[in-house]
């Protein structure tokens, strides 16, 4: 049984530009829930995707996005990056839509420069 | 807004002793309270959880006494390890489990020998 993966580990980006980050969910997992951990906090909830649809959304703006695919892999897209997104990306895979389970991957460690 | 507030923010502990940190919340809807464990370079991994409908539950080394009436609930440590040093979050879940975490600031945890 394989856990959550994803890539890439590290990632150095400048202001303004895009990015993307992507979750492969644990093997009989249909839900995939993307968290963001600044240095020194707990994790913050994005969103969470279920059969390919967003299914509830933290107090992030719109400029956070995500897609789920059919493998129920899925990506977080950041656009027009802040030095604030600089932090641990977080993302969890579960058998529903439902918390408990939750297994999450090492991270993605963004830094905005 | 802060839904749930955790103390201390880091614990020197004594190799055998007890380490204890606390949580409490706000949101009475709030009805699955996990406790998660992560090491540096890691994701939180869960290591217990509890239910309002009971006041403790233990496992292993890991107690969580829960407080309904107080809305505060706490991990217990029994004979810490070195091993055991890492950030430990509190974090909640309203009820009918819902499909979000709100985390805690977490606990960095260092048990010397």
């Amino acid at each position: 049984e394989t856990g959550v993966t994803q890539s890439p580990t590290h990632l150095i980006k400048t202001r303004g530009q895009q990015v993307t980050l992507r979750c492969s969910s644990q093997s009989g997992h249909n839900t995939v829930s993307w968290y963001q951990q600044a240095l020194g906090q707990g994790p913050q909830f994005i969103f969470q995707y279920y059969r390919e649809e967003e299914n509830g959304r933290g107090n992030f703006p719109p400029r956070f996005s995500g897609l789920q695919f059919p493998n129920y892999s899925s990506e977080l897209n950041v656009n027009a990056l802040e030095l604030d997104d600089s932090a641990l990306y977080l993302c969890a895979s579960s058998a529903g839509q439902e918390v408990y389970g939750y297994t999450f991957g090492s991270g993605t460690r963004l830094t905005v420069v | 807004q802060q839904q749930v507030k955790q103390s201390p923010q880091s614990l020197i502990v004594q190799k055998g002793g007890i380490s204890i940190i606390n949580c409490a919340y706000e949101n009475t809807a709030f009805d699955y309270f996990p406790w998660y464990q992560q090491f540096p370079g890691k994701g939180p991994a869960l290591l217990i959880a509890i239910r309002p409908d009971v006041s403790e539950k233990k496992e292993g080394r890991f107690t969580i006494s829960f407080n309904k009436s107080a809305k505060q609930f706490s991990l217990h440590i029994m004979d810490s390890q070195p091993g055991d040093s890492a950030t430990y979050f509190c974090a909640a879940s309203p009820v009918g489990g819902g499909n979000k975490l709100t985390f805690g600031t977490g606990t960095q945890l260092k048990v010397e020998l």
